[in-house]
């Protein structure tokens, strides 16, 4: 069956250090992945998209990896902050131009001052 | 721009009464999305729409569910007859028709069914 598994619920990390949330899938062969930031009582916001040909992006504090031979992608946050605590959605989106996500779980990030 | 515009915000009715919920997308937007999030299940993705056409609706529950889009800057979705199990928040997103494009959500809709 197709899955697709964002590491714990939750993860708490300390102010400063980078928090690294993982998102593994099985049975799909998406074209792009997107990560996208949820605040509670809000919608998903858009952070950052990787392409199947691309090893890793950046954007400020902000760095993905895509592992199509793992079929994983790792979102790293550097330098922690308290605002940086919210829910971490990946999204794999399979480029048949059809434009539907199929979204993980999510990750509930916490970072303690 | 004023972004994906959904209404109500908060909706509290009782079971078997029908809901309509309200989603304008944003301007020149040709993909809508209708999601559901609850704590167990996360977000589901319901129906979605090309160019006001509904390409896949494989996600929506139940035929007590029905959405349209009957023009570009509107869409909506119905449960008819409303049940408890159907309490939860649901989004509606909107992107440019292509691979790789970002969707981007409204506000949800919070739906309490008693």
């Amino acid at each position: 069956s197709q899955k697709i598994e964002q590491n714990s619920e939750a993860l708490n990390i300390q102010e400063g250090k980078t928090a690294t949330l993982t998102c593994n899938y099985t049975n799909y062969s998406p074209a792009y992945l997107q990560w996208y930031r949820q605040d509670p009582g809000r919608g998903p916001v858009f952070l950052l998209l990787i392409r199947e040909n691309e090893k890793e992006k950046r954007k400020e504090r902000l760095k993905v990896t895509f592992d199509t031979t793992l079929k994983q992608s790792l979102f790293h946050i550097t330098a922690s902050q308290p605002a940086d605590s919210a829910t971490y959605l990946c999204a794999l989106d399979m480029g048949t131009g059809a434009n539907n996500l199929f979204f993980g779980t999510g990750t509930r990030l916490t970072v303690i001052p | 721009d004023a972004g994906v515009i959904q209404s109500p915000r908060h909706e509290v009715t009782e079971m078997g009464q029908e809901v309509t919920l309200r989603c304008k997308p944003i301007s020149g937007h040709n993909s809508l999305f209708w999601y559901r999030q609850t704590m167990m299940r996360g977000l589901e993705l319901l129906i979605y729409f090309n160019n006001n056409v509904p390409i896949d609706d494989s996600g929506m529950p139940e035929d007590r569910f029905s959405a349209k889009m009957p023009n570009a800057s509107f869409s909506t979705l119905k449960i008819q007859p409303s049940e408890p199990r159907d309490s939860a928040v649901y989004f509606c997103a909107s992107s440019l028709l292509g691979p790789g494009n970002e969707q981007f959500f409204g506000p949800g809709t919070r739906l309490t069914v008693l």
